[in-house]
């Protein structure tokens, strides 16, 4: 079964700074990866998605994520943190194969500092 | 084109009553899933419906939960008895279940449970 762990609960960063949350992954297939950004009091928005094509995936709002097959990770990043970036972000994994649903980590809660 | 649409946002229930959660997925999509956030946790998955079918429920819990995708009319997420436990906000995706976005979800904003 799939499962992806995401390493921090709370991550703090200063505006203009660089972004990094860190996801791994597991799964016994090849897996899609996805990142959603919840601000509060709201649904869940798509930022990114891996689905096997390029490893380096840009998504909205300026974020990419890279996927390491060998590490089994898809850190997601910015190089400069806005104000407006503060919200909870989820990485979830996706398992090719049957109809399993989307699995997601527990969240970072991402804060930015003026 | 309304992504999709989750109602009631806010539903108050006191302990014992029944609470029902709708949800009509975005237009085209025919795959419908819930999921349970519970502070400081991550989205739980519940269920995933098709049209007229359970496609899996192997996140809901054994009693006193229920879900439908009635072939015409939104999804419909039911709890009875509630109890204070429950409170959480349920979101609703909905996904094409084919083609290039099959497995993109888009999500709902979300109905709030609070269980007196």
């Amino acid at each position: 079964a799939q499962s992806v762990t995401q390493l921090g609960s709370h991550v703090s960063v200063s505006e203009g700074a660089l972004v990094l949350l860190r996801c791994n992954y597991s799964s016994s297939v090849p897996p899609y990866l996805f990142w959603y950004v919840q601000y509060p009091n709201q649904g869940l928005q798509l930022l990114l998605k891996y689905t096997s094509a390029a490893t380096l995936v840009k998504g909205i709002n300026g974020f990419e994520a890279e996927f390491k097959k060998s590490e089994t990770s898809f850190h997601l990043t910015k190089p400069s943190a806005h104000m407006s970036d503060a919200a909870e972000y989820f990485c979830a994994v996706f398992q090719n194969s049957g109809n399993t649903p989307l699995v997601f980590g527990k969240g970072t809660r991402l804060s930015v500092i003026a | 084109n309304a992504g999709v649409m989750q109602n009631p946002r806010h539903l108050v229930r006191r302990r014992g009553q029944e609470a029902r959660l709708r949800c009509s997925p975005m237009k085209g999509h025919s795959h419908v899933y819930w999921y349970r956030q519970l502070p400081e946790e991550g989205l739980k998955f519940m269920v995933y419906l098709q049209k007229e079918n359970i496609i899996d429920e192997s996140g809901m819990p054994k009693e006193r939960f229920s879900a439908e995708f009635p072939k015409e009319g939104p999804s419909i997420l039911r709890i009875q008895q509630v109890v204070r436990g429950d409170s959480a906000a349920y979101f609703c995706a909905s996904s094409p279940g084919r083609g290039a976005g099959a497995n993109v979800l888009t999500f709902g904003a979300g109905s709030r449970l609070t269980v007196l």
